[in-house]
């Protein structure tokens, strides 16, 4: 069956770390892939996606995902993480079928 | 630019009562979507449509119906609400469900807050 992996339900980072949430897929063949995050109270909002060509893209808000044919994983990174990154994360799926399929999320917590 | 905007924002209901969340877009997009959002379970898909006309069942479709009404609108209706209906309620749309449109982003509301008690 088609599914999302986010490992990590909580992470927690200081302002101005490095941040890295992981994310790994299981599909039959390559899924367009998406970041979404979400602010409390709000709607998701897309932060990248990756469909072909380049392995590393680029997104909004400084972020940046590296797909990994081999490990099935789809990374969500930033180099240096804000107060207002705090929010909930989602990894989705796309693909094969008509219906995306979302991680469980992570939830980002910045320590000032 | 709306985008997707659902009614009502907040919502208290009894055991029994029935209501209906509303969900209108104004991108031109052919397939909609309700998702509901649990704490620890992610987004799970109620029903989709793929085109006006059309409807289905996703993961979780028991106790709601939906009404794809034409193709800005797709309505989610719960008959007889039951407190695990408690949730966030969320409807999104994008292109199409199909080719090139599987690499389109959704584009969601900023969801409809329900309460069954």
């Amino acid at each position: 069956a088609q599914s999302v992996t986010q490992p990590d339900i909580h992470i927690t980072v200081s302002e101005g770390a490095s941040l890295e949430l992981r994310c790994n897929y299981s599909y039959g063949a390559t899924p367009y892939l998406f970041w979404y995050v979400q602010s409390p109270g709000q709607g998701l909002q897309l932060l990248l996606k990756y469909f072909s060509g380049d392995t590393l893209v680029q997104g909004i808000k400084g972020f940046e995902a590296e797909f990994k044919r081999s490990q099935s994983s789809f990374n969500l990174r930033k180099p240096s993480v804000h107060w207002s990154d705090a929010a909930e994360y989602f990894c989705a799926a796309s693909g094969g079928s008509y219906i995306p399929t979302f991680g469980r999320g992570t939830s980002l917590i910045v320590h000032p | 630019n709306a985008g997707v905007t659902q009614t009502p924002k907040f919502q208290v209901l009894k055991t029994g009562q029935s209501m209906t969340l509303q969900c209108a877009q104004d991108m031109n997009h052919n397939s909609m979507y309700w998702y509901r959002q649990d704490p620890g379970m992610g987004l799970r898909l109620i029903y989709y449509s793929a085109s006006e006309g059309t409807t289905d069942k996703g993961e979780v479709p028991n106790g709601y119906n939906v009404s794809r009404l034409n193709k800005r609108e797709f309505s989610l209706r719960l008959e007889s609400a039951a407190p695990s209906q408690t949730s966030v309620y969320f409807c999104a749309s994008r292109t199409g469900v199909s080719g090139r449109a599987l690499s389109g982003e959704l584009f969601f509301g900023e969801g409809s807050r329900l309460t069954v008690l």
